[in-house]
């Protein structure tokens, strides 16, 4: 199994409030990865990071931010969470391979829900 | 557009039966296809993976084969368990990019019954 975390696991919260979701690994992975997904539709990528201090945007349009100050760390953060945020959160990291050849380990996920 | 489309969307089976999961992708250039169990309320779990010049892999009860010249992939449960109750899913990447980005299908929701 997978030595990645994601807490909380689930989440209920009022719109407006500021949460952030916190995914660490003990895998020592230079790769990590944010994904959404609602129920039975597939995983969109929202952010990926190469390394500390490396941040990028994924395919899905999204008002989280995320930041990578430690190699096992990568938290995601909504300022202020609104309904249309309500969705399951995957975590996912992966081992430095040729892109494409590594594969992406993922935790639990967190399912948030705003009220 | 690239795409994963898989078949059938949901699956009820009874225990002890064997069941075949479907997978077209349209993903160009491809690197590899992905194979993935997901447990309610869980992260998914790497079932197989395969490459161009792989036709068959077999992680115990669970056989993939892969057609590059189709584009088509199938997952071949043998002798289902109640614990096979999960989404699978299928996952291509593509080796066009220096992400390596991968494209998700939406999953077959697998239910065994006793």
């Amino acid at each position: 199994e997978a030595d990645i975390y994601q807490t909380p696991r689930y989440l209920v919260i009022g719109t407006g409030k500021k949460i952030t979701l916190e995914c660490s690994q003990t895998m020592g992975h230079d790769k990590m990865y944010w994904y959404q997904q609602d129920p039975g539709m597939e995983l969109h990528l929202i952010h990926y990071s190469y390394g500390v201090n490396s941040t990028e945007k994924g395919d899905l349009s999204s008002e989280s931010t995320v930041s990578r100050i430690r190699t096992e760390h990568f938290p995601l953060t909504l300022e202020s969470a609104r309904p249309s945020h309500t969705s399951q959160y995957l975590c996912a990291s992966s081992e430095d391979r040729h892109a494409g050849q590594e594969t992406q380990y993922f935790g639990p996920g967190t399912r948030l829900l705003v009220l | 557009k690239n795409q994963v489309e898989q078949s059938p969307q949901s699956l009820i089976i009874l225990e002890g039966k064997n069941c075949t999961l479907q997978c077209n992708y349209t993903v160009s250039p491809f690197s590899n296809l992905r194979w993935y169990k997901q447990d309610t309320g869980r992260g998914p779990v790497s079932l197989t993976i395969m490459t161009f010049s792989e036709n068959t892999k077999s992680n115990g009860r669970y056989t993939a084969t892969l057609d590059a010249d189709t584009k088509q992939s199938s997952l071949h449960i043998t002798a289902s368990q109640l614990s096979d109750s999960a989404s699978y899913i299928c996952v291509v990447s593509d080796r066009g990019s220096t992400l390596g980005r991968l494209y998700f299908g939406r999953g077959t929701q697998l239910t065994v019954w006793p």
